[in-house]
């Protein structure tokens, strides 16, 4: 099963691009990498996800390595709203999601 | 739609008493995951269900843990006897198609759970 590494802790400032790194080595030639969010005390919110293009829409864009070993997340003009805990993944099976510890993102105002 | 619905969303209980948390997912998806999330172990997959059937349920932590899922509107996990160690905020969630590749999962707000 491919898993995902994330720094535990990040901080942006307040209208500045945040990038989010995420190492997934193992991951397999048919895995999606998905990014979601969980703001403080509420459910997970999906953001994006891609296989090997970059792809952007109206939260965030990811942008993956060629080799796919490692992606990023960028949220282009953060915001206090976007404080949270952001989590890359890699489908480990057919079906289930499954979450690793994420990175807390802080935006300083 | 009004998104995945949990009941209820706090739920302050005994120990050793039966807890039934439920979930209402999003009409016309196929899969509903049941987490659960604490400080310490983060967001943990119990159990999923695929067309109402269970497909994996090596999450659950133990006996006193079951998920069921009646119908496709409906599911619920029930803890009994309940502990302290089960305080934590479980998380229902639903997603499209027969795959959950290339789809994504719809969370609902959780239902908290402190066992006292």
């Amino acid at each position: 099963d491919a898993k995902t590494t994330q720094p535990p802790s990040m901080d942006c400032a307040e209208g500045r691009a945040a990038n989010l790194p995420c190492n997934h080595s193992t991951i397999s030639g048919n895995e999606y990498v998905y990014w979601y969010r969980q703001i403080h005390s509420q459910g997970p919110q999906y953001i994006i996800h891609g296989l090997k293009n970059n792809e952007t829409n109206e939260m965030a864009s990811l942008i993956i390595t060629e080799d796919r070993k490692s992606s990023t997340l960028i949220l282009p003009h953060a915001t206090l709203r976007d404080t949270a805990v952001y989590y890359c993944i890699v489908e480990t099976s057919y079906d289930k999601v499954i979450f690793g510890p994420g990175t807390s993102l802080s935006v300083i105002p | 739609d009004a998104g995945v619905i949990q009941s209820p969303r706090h739920e302050v209980t005994e120990m050793g008493q039966e807890v039934t948390l439920r979930c209402k997912p999003i009409s016309g998806h196929d899969y509903l995951f049941w987490y659960r999330q604490t400080m310490m172990r983060g967001l943990e997959l119990l159990i999923y269900f695929n067309n109402n059937v269970p497909i994996d349920d090596s999450g659950m932590p133990e006996d006193r843990f079951s998920a069921k899922m009646p119908n496709a509107s409906f599911s619920t996990l029930k803890i009994q006897p309940s502990e302290p160690r089960d305080s934590a905020v479980y998380f229902c969630a639903s997603s499209p198609a027969y795959r959950v590749m290339n789809t994504e999962a719809f969370f609902g707000q959780g239902t908290r759970l402190t066992v006292v």
